[in-house]
């Protein structure tokens, strides 16, 4: 593994409340990226991190937000839980602009119901 | 909308057998190559990545990059029950460090 945990790495959490996951590397790498997984769907990226306090939205970024406080963490919240977030998330890193590769994190299986 | 196509399979093989795996994707000046091996359950890992035309080999393992044609491919060669997995290729599009996935191939080696 490339350094990477992410926490929890299972939930179960009720339609309405709030949820946050973590993703923790220890690789120093400028780029984090959280994606979730569904059946039919891929691997569909929800939102970016290109440095500290530097994010942006992906392809599916409604009902989440993110923070980057410091060059390691990156958080990841649903604002108000649906039961269509119900989904698998990942915790990506990549490292300079002439290093594309991203390595992946384990994985969050959250549940909302 | 740039995009990454993957048969979605499965591809079943029996095992010693060679697998190939394919991917078209529709940008055209796409600059990076990535192949990536999930198991169920696990996250994806990534095992090949190529940057050039032609052909790159690590072990088993040989990823086929033909911009031209805008494919990449994947050849495991002697496959074994234990590459049994979904094989994800991602696409990085000119101008930007963001791949696009696609959904992947599921490949099935049987004894």
């Amino acid at each position: 593994d490339a350094g990477i945990t992410q926490s929890p790495r299972h939930k179960v959490t009720e339609t309405g409340t709030p949820v946050t996951l973590r993703c923790h590397q220890t690789e120093n790498h400028r780029y984090m990226y959280w994606y979730r997984q569904d059946p039919g769907h891929g691997l569909r990226l929800i939102h970016y991190s290109y440095g500290v306090k530097d994010t942006d939205k992906g392809e599916v970024s409604d009902g989440y937000s993110v923070s980057r406080s410091k060059t390691e963490d990156f958080l990841l919240t649903l604002e108000s839980a649906t039961s269509s977030q119900t989904s698998v998330y990942f915790c990506a890193i990549s490292g300079t602009e002439s290093s594309y590769e991203q390595y992946f994190g384990p994985g969050t299986r959250l549940t909302v119901t | 909308q740039k995009e990454v196509e993957q048969n979605s399979g499965p591809l079943s093989v029996p095992e010693g057998a060679i697998a190939s795996l394919n991917c078209t994707y529709s940008d055209r000046g796409s600059q990076s190559f990535f192949w990536y091996r999930q198991y169920s359950g696990k996250s994806p890992e990534l095992i090949m990545f190529i940057y050039s035309n032609g052909d790159k080999e690590d072990g088993r393992f040989t990823a086929q990059l033909n911009k031209a044609s805008q494919y990449v491919s994947l050849l495991i060669r002697d496959s074994q029950p234990s590459d049994s997995a979904t094989y994800l290729c991602a696409v990085r599009p000119g101008g930007s460090y963001i791949p696009t996935f696609g959904r992947g191939t599921s490949l099935i080696v049987h004894p």
